[in-house]
């Protein structure tokens, strides 16, 4: 059964510098989202992207997140300038065109220190 | 602004009993609304669905109910089973837009 994967499954990383989240969407999804959950929080809403462009982002997704579909497979988020508040469970979603369902990959955690 | 209030937060019952989640939403515009399971250290991983064209809808021990004039959704765990132990999400949206989630309803099925 084709699945969403993420890499790396875990990261760690200083305060200040830039990371980036990989995500494999399954492959005849075209629409793509990233979500992100707080340890102990509620999953939120980050980003949603179609026809390689942004469709939605929250007030969470400030100048310093960007995503890109660098290839037919990969969707990536970056973070420039890390805070401690960064630190959370980022999770990556697709779906097809023409369903209401998406499907979550199993996540990355994120650790600013 | 768009919200999914959800409860209770924690969830015990007796292997084999039912267990009851209910949520209440309150984008009028939502018409999507499926139920999240999230095992320890996963993806939340979807396990039903329902439109707003449907009023109820089941899947052998699982079944979600939709009141939209009360705004109003509810998940019915019949005859839990140990794997039935995770933390359950409702969540609203709508077709191709960002979904919504609850806090969360942690149930715990007690042998």
């Amino acid at each position: 059964e084709p699945e969403v994967t993420q890499t790396p499954s875990h990261q760690v990383t200083q305060m200040g510098q830039e990371v980036i989240l990989r995500c494999v969407p399954i492959s005849n999804h075209l629409y793509f989202y990233w979500y992100r959950q707080i340890l102990g929080q509620k999953v939120e809403f980050l980003v949603s992207f179609y026809n390689n462009e942004i469709s939605e982002k929250s007030e969470i997704f400030d100048d310093r997140f960007s995503v890109e579909r660098p290839d037919g497979s990969n969707f990536t988020l970056k973070i420039r300038s890390t805070k401690l508040e960064d630190s959370a469970m980022y999770f990556c979603a697709s779906k097809t065109a023409y369903s209401y369902e998406q499907y979550f990959g199993p996540g990355t955690r994120l650790t600013v220190t | 602004g768009e919200n999914v209030e959800q409860h209770p937060s924690t969830l015990s019952v007796q292997e084999g009993d039912s267990a009851v989640i209910k949520c209440t939403y309150s984008d009028s515009a939502s018409n999507y609304f499926p139920w999240y399971k999230q095992e320890l250290g996963k993806g939340p991983q979807l396990i039903i669905d329902i439109r707003s064209n449907v009023g109820e809808k089941k899947d052998q021990r699982i079944a979600v109910t939709l009141n939209k004039t009360a705004k109003h959704f509810s998940l019915h765990i019949t005859e839990t089973q140990p794997e039935d132990s995770a933390v359950y999400f409702c969540t609203s949206g709508r077709r191709d837009d960002k979904i919504i989630f609850g806090k969360g309803t942690r149930l715990h099925i007690l042998p």
